[in-house]
């Protein structure tokens, strides 16, 4: 099954914790991209890479951090800097990043700050 | 002003009527323009995308594009109670801009069976 998986499903974090979240996919896609979602929000994006080793800030990257080492994986990073980190955040990818490329989405991980 | 505009609804409408979605960007420089289906506490799912002016049919589903007026509509014909759920406009702009998706805040929809 080709596909892109996050784990976990539900995070937990104190305060002051670092946290990672795990992106893989299996569909030879080039681009990858992290985006938290807040309640009556639209998406907005926090990281992307549009090939291994390479990634750029999105919108709102402060307090995040991200790593490329292999085409299928994508880990973001919520650091002790982020100072409202509970949100839905989701990876997506897509072939590659040129304007006619759809992107696909995971299935998400939830964090809550306790 | 937002770069991508949606009506946050919700947007009420009878099993078997057609629902009408808006959207309005403001990157006039866009080019390609994607709706995005989202239920509740689940991720968004791609259900159509279009990138010329005109209409774009696929099964129930309608994206119409009217760039001139900076408008992409999603018409959902014979509305099923299972259609209820969260509908995402998303345009990305020029290359020169970092091809960037931009998601609207959504629509809600609800259809009543």
């Amino acid at each position: 099954d080709g596909g892109i998986t996050q784990s976990p499903k539900y995070l937990f974090r104190k305060e002051g914790q670092n946290v990672t979240l795990s992106c893989e996919q299996n569909l030879n896609h080039d681009a990858m991209y992290w985006y938290r979602q807040d309640p009556g929000q639209g998406l907005r994006l926090i990281y992307y890479s549009q090939i291994v080793n390479d990634f750029q800030k999105g919108d709102i990257a402060e307090g995040y951090s991200v790593s490329r080492e292999k085409k299928e994986s994508f880990p973001l990073t919520v650091t002790s800097a982020q100072k409202n980190p509970t949100a839905f955040y989701l990876c997506a990818s897509s072939i590659e990043s040129g304007t006619y490329n759809e992107q696909f989405f995971g299935p998400g991980t939830r964090l809550t700050v306790l | 002003q937002k770069e991508v505009e949606q009506n946050s609804g919700p947007l009420s409408v009878p099993e078997g009527a057609i629902a009408s979605l808006n959207c309005t960007y403001s990157d006039r420089g866009s080019q390609s323009f994607f709706w995005y289906r989202q239920y509740s506490g689940k991720s968004p799912e791609l259900i159509m995308f279009i990138y010329s002016n005109g209409d774009k049919e696929d099964g129930r589903f309608t994206a119409q594009l009217n760039k001139a007026s900076q408008y992409v509509s999603l018409l959902i014909r014979d509305s099923q109670p299972s259609d209820s759920a969260t509908y995402l406009c998303a345009v990305r702009g020029h290359r020169e801009y970092g091809n960037k998706l931009v998601f609207g805040a959504g629509t809600i929809l609800r259809v009543k069976s």
